[in-house]
């Protein structure tokens, strides 16, 4: 059975700070996706990985992809207000992760 | 264009009752998927149809079940409704089967919010 586990589960950043959140799979897989979710709405895709060693960026967020280790990385960089939300990442026939929680503080 | 559809929005329903959720898919996708999020937890897989046939369960008892029409639209049906059914219930359509290559991307509707009382 596929699983998939992020951490950390919560995060509070301050303002103009890195940080990365992880997620990391259980079964083989080549693609992966991050979904963004601000508080009562629905889902918001981010990025998908298609391959291995696969990078993407869109402003302050890098996503990259390493299918031999079935681990992904979601990179903050110089994190702003508007990035809080909750970000999954889904693998497989989109088997989902339980969520980060991303506060930024200013 | 339009992205995908669903309804109702918002229900409240009582235990032991039945509920109808609907889904439109984007137009020229032929696959739908059902997700339930309970408050503070990632989607949980229910259903994916595709070209109108069943390609996927996830872990849900029999009382839930679902249907794609021809024109690739979804209905989602709980039945014997639980207390524990009060959740988010998301449908997403992609072009191809869930996370195929180059076709499996989600794309998410808003949600139809259910609260059994």
């Amino acid at each position: 059975e596929l699983k998939v586990e992020q951490n950390p589960l919560f995060l509070s950043m301050q303002e103009g700070k890195n940080y990365t959140i992880y997620c990391n799979y259980s079964t083989t897989s080549d693609r992966l996706y991050w979904y963004r979710q601000d508080p009562g709405k629905s889902l918001e895709s981010l990025f998908v990985l298609l391959s291995n060693g696969a990078v993407k960026q869109e402003g302050r967020l890098m996503a990259s992809l390493d299918t031999k280790a079935r681990l992904s990385t979601l990179h903050i960089t110089a994190a702003v207000h508007d990035l809080s939300a909750t970000y999954f990442c889904a693998v497989g026939k989109l088997i989902f992760g339980q969520g980060t929680e991303l506060s930024v503080k200013p | 264009d339009a992205g995908v559809t669903q309804s109702p929005t918002h229900l409240i329903k009582t235990r032991g009752q039945q509920v109808t959720l609907r889904c439109s898919p984007i137009s020229g996708h032929k696959s739908v998927s059902w997700y339930q999020q309970v408050l503070g937890q990632g989607p949980q897989f229910i259903f994916q149809y595709y070209e109108k046939e069943e390609r996927g369960r996830g872990n849900f008892p029999d009382r839930f079940s679902a249907r794609q029409f021809p024109n690739y639209s979804s209905e989602l049906n709980v039945n014997a409704l639980l207390l524990g059914d009060s959740a988010l219930y998301l449908c997403a359509s992609s072009r191809g089967l869930a996370g195929a290559l180059n076709t499996g991307e989600l794309f998410f509707g808003e949600g139809s919010r259910l609260t059994v009382l």
